[in-house]
């Protein structure tokens, strides 16, 4: 069990751009989500999706976010235009619906600067 | 909507101390209650959890009591070390919903 992996794990970039994060959740987990945690904070909750369907998407998720899992295995966060207030841990949990399904196994997080 | 209180920090304690990390939460529902830690440089791991009222969780020494009548879930350790220092985060997460709605964390520094 190698755990839920993230990448980059860092990444800097320059207001307007566009940066894309992906998640691979731990082998046979189903459900995936997407939190965003600024400093001195606790993570918020961003989306998630059970296989490939995203069943819940948090006010926080704007429209220059954009969240994928095509196959119901990695997933990708895309977020266009970035601004300052991007800033952020993006962390990434996967968990197994069913016996146990509370609990969520979370990734390092990728950690985002937009200059 | 949801939310998790927890006390603010850093917290700091010498080693054999005992340690106390109050939260309050409130919620509409009947949730389950977590609580994370994030060491340095690591990611959030979950420390224990307690699914119901009464319900203790326990682990590596930590241990909290889910607590209905006072809506809490404190954190405690009866003999802190070196290495428990880190960000612990109290959380919870409803029935039949996904998200998990965190605190924002209590620094603990252990000192030797």
């Amino acid at each position: 069990d190698t755990g839920v992996s993230q990448n980059p794990r860092h990444k800097i970039t320059k207001r307007g751009q566009n940066v894309t994060f992906r998640c691979d959740p731990i082998s046979e987990h189903n459900r995936l989500y997407w939190y965003r945690q600024t400093l001195g904070q606790g993570p918020e909750f961003l989306t998630y999706f059970q296989n490939e369907a995203q069943l819940e998407k948090s006010r926080l998720l704007s429209d220059r976010f954009s969240a994928e899992r095509p196959k119901g295995s990695f997933s990708t966060l895309e977020i266009q235009r970035t601004e300052q207030g991007d800033s952020a841990m993006y962390l990434c949990a996967s968990s197994l619906a069913g016996e146990g399904r509370e609990t969520q196994y979370f990734g390092p997080g990728t950690r985002l600067l937009v200059l | 909507g949801d939310s998790v209180t927890q006390m603010e920090g850093p917290v700091t304690l010498s080693e054999e101390a005992f340690l106390t990390i109050n939260c309050t939460y409130t919620a509409t529902g009947y949730p389950s209650l977590f609580w994370y830690v994030q060491y340095p440089g690591e990611g959030l791991q979950l420390l224990l959890k307690a699914t119901k009222a009464d319900d203790k969780g326990s682990n590596k020494g930590f241990e909290a009591t889910y607590r209905k009548e006072t809506t809490s879930f404190h954190l405690e350790k009866g003999s802190v070390q070196v290495s428990d220092s880190a960000v612990y985060f109290c959380a919870l997460s409803e029935r039949g919903y996904q998200k998990v709605t965190f605190g924002t964390g209590t620094k603990l520094q252990v000192i030797p």
